[in-house]
């Protein structure tokens, strides 16, 4: 496609529920990174996937939060039993000659969680 | 700890007003970059600069990498209403893959 698509746009979940965010990137990108911004905080690094295997998931915060990549396409962000403080824009981004060069990112999903 | 450290975090200005928006850090950078933020969007990529001392000019913003690769500098001559939104920047530490980002400046131009 011609940019990085997300979906939903919106989510708003009660506590405890399970959520997926999804990821397609620009195809061709074999990068792919998930990021979340909390209201008043920069962007905080999640995951980084590399085709489809992920060398660094040091970011995701608990073990509820899971994700993964089909080939070098679309990814999927799974949070189970949602709590409150989990409410955040989840933005993701592809590159396709790594980070030095820049990213190209999505609008994000907005997650409320009640 | 936040690697990135943006000043300020706030700036509202008249258009035609000259501004700079700072991003300094103890660690060094491979690369740094600069993008900005709408709300409701994702954040778009500016410039990256790769050489310690390396000036970048895109019309009216003017980018500056410090000569150690610790620091950077985002200057905008003349703002305009639509340079409105949260300016982020994000540094590249080699042998990462992952992009660290400072908080933002969120700037508001008046006309």
């Amino acid at each position: 496609g011609a940019g990085v698509s997300q979906s939903p746009s919106n989510k708003v979940t009660e506590k405890g529920k399970d959520v997926e965010l999804r990821c397609d990137p620009i195809s061709g990108h074999t990068a792919l990174y998930w990021y979340r911004q909390r209201l008043g905080q920069g962007l905080e690094f999640l995951i980084y996937f590399q085709g489809n295997s992920a060398p660094d998931k040091s970011g995701l915060p608990s073990d509820r939060f899971s994700a993964e990549r089909t080939g070098e396409s679309v990814s999927t962000l799974t949070i189970q039993r949602t709590q409150q403080e989990d409410s955040a824009v989840y933005l993701c981004a592809s590159s396709l000659v790594g980070t030095a060069y820049g990213y190209t990112f999505g609008s994000g999903t907005r997650l409320t969680v009640v | 700890t936040q690697l990135l450290e943006q000043s300020p975090q706030f700036l509202s200005i008249q258009e035609g007003e000259n501004l700079t928006v700072y991003c300094n850090s103890s660690s060094v950078f491979s690369s740094l970059q600069w993008y900005r933020q709408e709300p409701g969007e994702g954040p778009v990529l500016l410039v990256t600069v790769v050489t310690g001392g390396e000036v970048k000019k895109l019309k009216r913003l003017t980018f500056q990498f410090g000569d150690a690769r610790k620091d950077s500098s985002l200057h905008i001559t003349a703002a305009q209403p639509g340079d409105t939104g949260l300016y982020l920047c994000a540094g590249a530490q080699g042998g990462s893959e992952k992009l660290v980002f400072g908080k933002g400046m969120k700037l508001t131009v008046n006309p």
